[in-house]
């Protein structure tokens, strides 16, 4: 079974410009979540989905940070514009539906805003 | 606000002996409790998850959960320099289905 496939792996960019991440999900995951993990810290929980509504987005920086999930399938995390604070692994993962069900994480995207 | 706490660390155990990670959270209506673990560099790995109060064993793991105190803690035998890590605590709310996560808890093995 293929797992959580994202992309870019790795970006740098210069603050105030824009980045766009890209998830997969294991098939037939109906949750879709995205995460941001700064160096030392946990994942914090950014956005949400399941099939394709948002259940919860209420630690994204919605002046900044715009996430949408089409069809119920992948999903698109975008960051315009950004900052250097926004330097952090962006974690996509994906679960079954079901509250008795574990999670899965994706390698991550790395960004570096300088 | 739903909040999960962990030691930050470093915990150092030698290599052979048992080590011992904590966890707790603030949310009574948490219904799945999830230990992950985090190598440098890479995505979170499950390692086991615990529904029910008591213990929970698979192999040299042993998870730890006591609804009441709302603590849950991770219990690994015979340590090898290979489970030098972070160890994350993960709690999903029986009424929001999120998952939260802990800091983590860096772990180093000793020789």
């Amino acid at each position: 079974e293929a797992g959580v496939a994202q992309s870019p792996r790795y970006k740098i960019i210069e603050k105030r410009q824009s980045v766009a991440f890209w998830c997969n999900p294991i098939s037939g995951h109906a949750t879709l979540y995205w995460y941001q993990q700064i160096l030392g810290q946990g994942p914090k929980l950014l956005i949400q989905f399941q099939n394709n509504g948002v259940v919860d987005d209420s630690q994204l920086p919605k002046d900044r940070f715009s996430a949408e999930r089409l069809k119920g399938v992948d999903s698109t995390l975008k960051i315009q514009p950004a900052k250097l604070e926004d330097s952090a692994v962006y974690l996509c993962a994906s679960s079954p539906r079901g509250l008795q069900d574990t999670i899965y994480f994706g390698e991550g995207s790395w960004l570096t805003v300088v | 606000q739903k909040e999960v706490e962990q030691n930050s660390g470093p915990l150092s155990v030698p290599e052979g002996a048992i080590a011992s990670l904590n966890c707790t959270y603030s949310d009574r209506g948490s219904q799945s409790f999830f230990w992950y673990r985090q190598y440098s560099g890479k995505s979170p790995e499950l390692i086991m998850f615990i529904y029910s109060n008591g213990d929970k064993e698979d192999g040299r793991f042993t998870a730890q959960l006591n609804k009441a105190s709302q603590y849950v803690s991770l219990l690994i035998r015979d340590s090898q320099p290979s489970d030098s890590a972070t160890y994350l605590c993960a709690v999903r709310s029986g009424r929001d289905d999120k998952i939260i996560f802990g800091k983590g808890t860096r772990l180093h093995i000793l020789p």
